[in-house]
């Protein structure tokens, strides 16, 4: 059974730093990997998706990450803001047509 | 832009009550997902389905039954709302080809009391 872990739980940062978030998945047969936001109490935010056959997806202040092979992807934040300010969340999408997400990293960029 | 809807932000209902969630997407995407998302347990598939009149049990199914009569809507039906149920509730929906990205509605907080 896929299981996908994040790290950290909770991260604090000033403004204007650059910041790296981790994945890791124990099954590398997947399709895809997404990365979302969650402001609170808010539905999610599709920021980047990453197909397997791919190593990097950018947008924007934005890049993530893929090496399938040892499971891991990362979610790279250039210059942060405070309104970057949110709940990070991984997914995969194996053999089933749902994702299996991480529990998440909270991100707060302090002004 | 992808837009998908659901019919209530926010519900409380009382023990024992049937509870319809709806979820609608304009996209035509043939898969479409019901998860809920709790404190310390993060977000658990429910039921989906990949076409009308189609469905398949998620990971915590008991409890819950879904309806898909047309393409465009996605119903999450709880049979006799319990407290267990309360929830943060989440409709996402995708093309049915696994290289495409899912798309989430804004979420139908339900609390049963």
């Amino acid at each position: 059974k896929q299981e996908v872990t994040q790290i950290p739980a909770a991260l604090s940062v000033p403004e204007g730093e650059n910041l790296v978030l981790n994945c890791s998945f124990t099954d590398s047969a997947i399709y895809n990997l997404q990365w979302f936001r969650q402001d609170p109490g808010k539905g999610l935010t599709s920021l980047l998706l990453i197909q397997s056959s791919q190593r990097e997806q950018t947008s924007g202040r934005l890049n993530a990450s893929l090496d399938k092979s040892s499971g891991r992807s990362t979610l790279y934040i250039a210059a942060s803001q405070p309104g970057d300010s949110a709940t990070y969340l991984c997914a995969v999408l194996g053999g089933r047509r749902a994702l299996t997400f991480g529990s998440g990293t909270r991100l707060q960029v302090q002004p | 832009d992808v837009k998908v809807t659901q019919s209530s932000r926010y519900l409380v209902k009382r023990t024992g009550e049937k509870v319809f969630l709806e979820c609608v997407q304009d996209m035509d995407h043939e898969n479409m997902f019901w998860y809920r998302q709790d404190p310390g347990l993060g977000l658990r598939l429910i039921y989906f389905s990949y076409d009308v009149k189609m469905k398949e049990k998620g990971d915590i199914p008991e409890g819950y039954s879904v309806s898909r009569e047309k393409k465009e809507r996605f119903s999450l039906i709880l049979e006799s709302a319990s407290t267990n149920q309360t929830s943060m509730y989440l409709c996402a929906s995708s093309f049915r080809d696994r290289g495409h990205e899912q798309y989430f509605g804004p979420g139908t907080r339900l609390t049963v009391t």
